[in-house]
């Protein structure tokens, strides 16, 4: 699977939206992007997944590049409870490796 | 179930013990995975299991740790002869099919101390 880079840190002020990026110039056509959370001393939480077009759901907003090789994961009015880490993964659809491949992610400070 | 389920949720064991960690993942989900987390790390792929055949094993870390899934339901992963280093929560997860953007449902881990 194609690989991601995401920043290590970041840190947003509670109540203000937080656009957390992730690149990902190797991506190919059939490949879906992922976002998922980890909260502290819990495991791993869905957020939202596109492949094409940018999508909402009632946890955030996923804006995908045009060319695709970028996204940005939208947090629309952080709370203390979205301080996590937050990966972006790619997977291939019929592709050959049927897991989820987890990065380092970003660490989203949120501040009162 | 509603959700993942993890079982114990905590585990203590002496070093050279063998171990068994219990996945019960949600209802129809064919798809199941296994991934470690040390202690302030990433998650550490090791397994998954289609249905009740686990295509991938390259994950597993040596011949100490295998998995095994009955019914398309519950899943073990053991340990044996436990090391410090094993030492991680292992999480489990569950999703609707492997080869489709479905999202995956974690459970929250079993957190292993070898002492």
């Amino acid at each position: 699977d194609a690989k991601t880079t995401q920043p290590n840190s970041m840190e947003s002020n509670e109540e203000e939206p937080v656009h957390l990026p992730c690149n990902h110039s190797t991506i190919s056509g059939t490949d879906y992007i992922h976002w998922y959370r980890q909260l502290p001393s819990q495991g791993p939480e869905y957020v939202i997944h596109g492949l094409t077009s940018n999508v909402n759901n009632r946890m955030a907003s996923l804006a995908i590049a045009e060319d695709r090789k970028s996204s940005t994961l939208i947090l629309h009015r952080a709370t203390l409870r979205d301080a996590a880490v937050y990966y972006c993964i790619l997977s291939r659809v019929g592709g050959s490796q049927g897991n989820l491949i987890f990065g380092k992610g970003t660490k989203l400070s949120v501040k009162p | 179930g509603a959700g993942v389920s993890q079982s114990p949720s905590n585990k203590v064991t002496e070093k050279g013990k063998d171990v068994e960690l219990r996945c019960d993942p949600i209802s129809g989900h064919t798809a199941l995975y296994w991934y470690r987390q040390r202690l302030g790390q990433g998650l550490e792929f090791l397994i998954y299991f289609q249905g009740n055949s686990a295509p991938d094993k390259s994950g597993l870390p040596s011949d100490r740790f295998s998995a095994e899934r009955t019914g398309e339901s519950v899943s073990t992963l053991t340990i044996q002869r436990t090391q410090q280093e094993d030492s991680a929560v292992y999480l489990c997860a569950s999703s609707q099919g492997v080869h489709r953007p479905a999202g995956y449902t974690f459970g929250s881990g079993t957190r292993l101390t070898v002492v």
